[in-house]
């Protein structure tokens, strides 16, 4: 079975200051991991994702996440936050070769940039 | 990245009333397709699985008869909730790939349904 875990609910960071979101997860093999990001009554937003190669994998608006089997972790970082970037975010997984399967999310994480 | 267009974005409904949520992939074909609900201040539910041209594939604990889905062609799927209650109003949401497993999947915009 695949789980992620987003051990944060909130994470509170001051605009300018460096910012991480953290997750790990659980999967048989080796697994896909994505960001997404949701603004309040919208849907979700692809920030980046894991295949294969470079560990440090960039994505949309900045942010950028690093992929480290030995701890099964996939963190969210960006190395200057906006207050636009307060929103929830999700870490999601799918094990590889599982075809068009749904995402197994984790249970988002809070971010508030403070000016 | 592909374009996964869901309307409405807002409904408020009658108790006992109906209401059909459609999604539509808007620059890919996409067989499959997934439902979720999302609670306030909470991570996104799957309700179910959508298979173009065959039955959807309920998650347990969803109930089928009232959460119908149809996925009629290759670019729409529609989720009606029938009879509906208060405690059926949340946010709803679909998504969809366009590829593969190593793909993202593309989400709609949401849908916040209100039964009064």
């Amino acid at each position: 079975a695949q789980s992620v875990a987003q051990p944060e609910d909130q994470v509170n960071v001051a605009e300018g200051n460096p910012l991480t979101v953290k997750c790990t997860y659980s999967v048989s093999g080796n697994p896909y991991l994505f960001w997404y990001v949701q603004y309040p009554n919208r849907g979700l937003q692809f920030l980046l994702k894991y295949i294969t190669g470079d560990n440090l994998v960039k994505g949309s608006y900045g942010f950028e996440a690093e992929f480290n089997k030995s701890q099964t972790s996939f963190h969210l970082k960006k190395p200057s936050a906006l207050v636009s970037d307060s929103a929830l975010y999700f870490c999601a997984v799918r094990a590889r070769n599982s075809g068009n399967t749904p995402l197994v999310f984790g249970k988002g994480t809070r971010l508030s940039v403070i000016a | 990245g592909a374009v996964v267009s869901q309307h409405p974005s807002r409904v408020i409904c009658k108790s006992g009333t109906s209401v059909k949520i459609e999604c539509r992939s808007l620059d890919f074909q996409a067989t499959t397709m997934f439902w979720y609900r999302q609670f306030p201040k909470q991570s996104l539910m799957l309700m179910a699985t959508s298979n173009e041209g065959s039955k959807a594939t309920y998650e347990q604990g969803v109930e089928k008869d009232k959460f119908l889905i149809n996925h009629a062609s290759l670019t729409l799927s529609t989720l009606t909730v029938t009879s509906a209650h208060p405690e059926d109003s949340s946010f709803y949401i679909c998504s969809a790939s366009p590829g593969g497993s190593n793909t993202e999947a593309f989400f709609g915009q949401g849908t916040r349904l209100t039964v009064v």
